[in-house]
């Protein structure tokens, strides 16, 4: 069974600048999650979507941060302007229901730079 | 306000001891426990659980204790083998109020096993 894909792995950027990254979940799971690791820190939760609907988006900064999951499969996360403070890696994770009892598995995760 | 504490951010132990990792929470809505693991560039793998009705749940090697009126609950890994070497988080999982649950990472504790 294919895990969680994410790319690009590593993206540099200069503030102000906007980014993209791509998540695709493994095949089946309706529940998608985003997350934010800062350097020295656990995830934390940015967004979860069950199939294309979103459940819970009340840690993202929603002034510069968006997210979609277009046909409930794969979701992008943008960042637009991107700050020095977005310096981090996002984790896409996904599981098969919402109940808080399944297991998210989770991608490699993308590490951003901002410069 | 951090309500997931793991206040060891480092952990050494000899091949073949135990290694015992702590975590604290606050939150006293979490029912739902877990531990992932975490190797340099890729994603936390999820490890074991235990819901807040047991005390004990043990998997091979693995063992997660949890003491509800203390707040704690802690990893057991027995014999600590190399491989283990690698950050541990210590997750737990409540209802957002969004009708969805919502997983609240510790820092990480970082496990070195010395063969």
């Amino acid at each position: 069974e294919a895990g969680v894909a994410q790319s690009p792995r590593y993206k540099i950027i200069e503030k102000r600048q906007s980014v993209a990254f791509w998540c695709n979940p493994i095949s089946g799971h309706a529940t998608l999650y985003w997350y934010q690791q800062i350097l020295g820190q656990g995830p934390k939760l940015l967004i979860q979507f069950q199939n294309n609907g979103v459940v819970d988006d009340s840690q993202l900064p929603k002034d510069r941060f968006s997210a979609e999951r277009l046909k409930g499969v794969d979701s992008t996360l943008k960042i637009q302007p991107a700050k020095l403070e977005d310096s981090a890696v996002y984790l896409c994770a996904s599981s098969s229901g919402t109940s808080g009892w399944e297991t998210q598995y989770f991608g490699p995760g993308t590490r951003l730079l901002v410069l | 306000d951090q309500q997931v504490k793991q206040n060891s951010p480092s952990l050494s132990v000899q091949e073949g001891r135990i290694s015992i990792l702590n975590c604290d929470y606050t939150n006293s809505m979490f029912d739902y426990f877990l531990w992932y693991k975490k190797y340099p560039a890729e994603g936390p793998t999820f490890l074991i659980s235990i819901s807040s009705i047991k005390d004990k749940n043990e998997d091979g090697r693995f063992t997660v204790f949890l003491n509800k009126s203390a707040k704690h609950l802690s990893l057991h890994i027995v014999p600590s083998q190399p491989g283990d070497s690698a950050v541990y988080f210590c997750a737990a999982s409540a209802n957002s109020g969004a009708g969805s649950y919502q997983l609240t990472f510790g820092k990480g504790t970082k496990l070195s096993v010395i063969p």
